[in-house]
């Protein structure tokens, strides 16, 4: 059982660079979250979705855009990277309906650097 | 808004020594409480967690209760050890919010032998 899996682990893209960052769960979850870790900043939502084909704006939404084409899968793209999107990556999944509580399950992240 | 403030850090501590990390939070409802634990290179993953008003939530020698009229959900291990040093993080989630959680800035802990 994977869980959750992200690709790439590392990536350095320079200024006004594209790229697709891939979350996969195994767990059947519906739920699925980006977030960001920044030092010191914790760490923030970026998008989230509450089910395939369905997408929503976090706290950090600027400059990021998101895809749930499948149930398994998450993405995160970045049009045209700048350096204040440098940061370490994390997606998380999780299953409603847990008696008061909403576990996450989080990848192992993925870092991006911004040249 | 939702908030959780958690004690600034870093944390240093002797091996078997006592540990708080304290947490507070601001919410509208009434939220699940969380403690994530973080190691070096890795994600995030739960350590603990308490669903309602004076729930004491534990695992691995690490207890937090929740307390509604002090809105707080502290963490104590009562003797640390050097495999406990990570990045914890504070969290609190609501059903009503598409289980979105906000998270605390985390705390370091570094446990020396």
């Amino acid at each position: 059982n994977a869980g959750v899996t992200q690709t790439p682990k590392f990536r350095v893209l320079k200024t006004g660079q594209s790229m697709t960052l891939l979350c996969a769960q195994d767990m059947n979850h519906e739920y699925m979250y980006w977030y960001r870790q920044d030092p010191g900043m914790g760490l923030r939502l970026i998008h989230y979705s509450v089910g395939e084909g369905t997408t929503a704006k976090g706290e950090v939404p600027d400059g990021y855009n998101v895809s749930r084409l499948k149930k398994q899968n998450f993405l995160l793209g970045l049009e045209s990277a700048a350096p204040s999107q440098t940061s370490v990556y994390f997606c998380a999944s999780s299953y409603p309906g847990q008696p008061g509580a909403n576990v996450l399950t989080f990848g192992a992240g993925s870092r991006l650097t911004v040249l | 808004g939702n908030s959780v403030t958690q004690m600034e850090g870093p944390v240093t501590l002797s091996e078997e020594a006592f540990l708080t990390i304290n947490c507070t939070y601001t919410a509208t409802g009434y939220p699940s409480l969380f403690w994530y634990v973080q190691y070096p290179g890795e994600g995030l993953q739960l350590l603990l967690k308490a669903t309602k008003a004076d729930d004491k939530g534990s695992n691995k020698g690490f207890e937090a209760t929740y307390r509604k009229e002090t809105t707080s959900f502290h963490l104590e291990k009562g003797s640390v050890q050097v495999s406990d040093s990570a990045v914890y993080f504070c969290a609190l989630s609501l059903n009503t919010n598409a289980g979105k959680s906000t998270f605390g800035d985390g705390t370091t802990l570094t446990v020396k032998p």
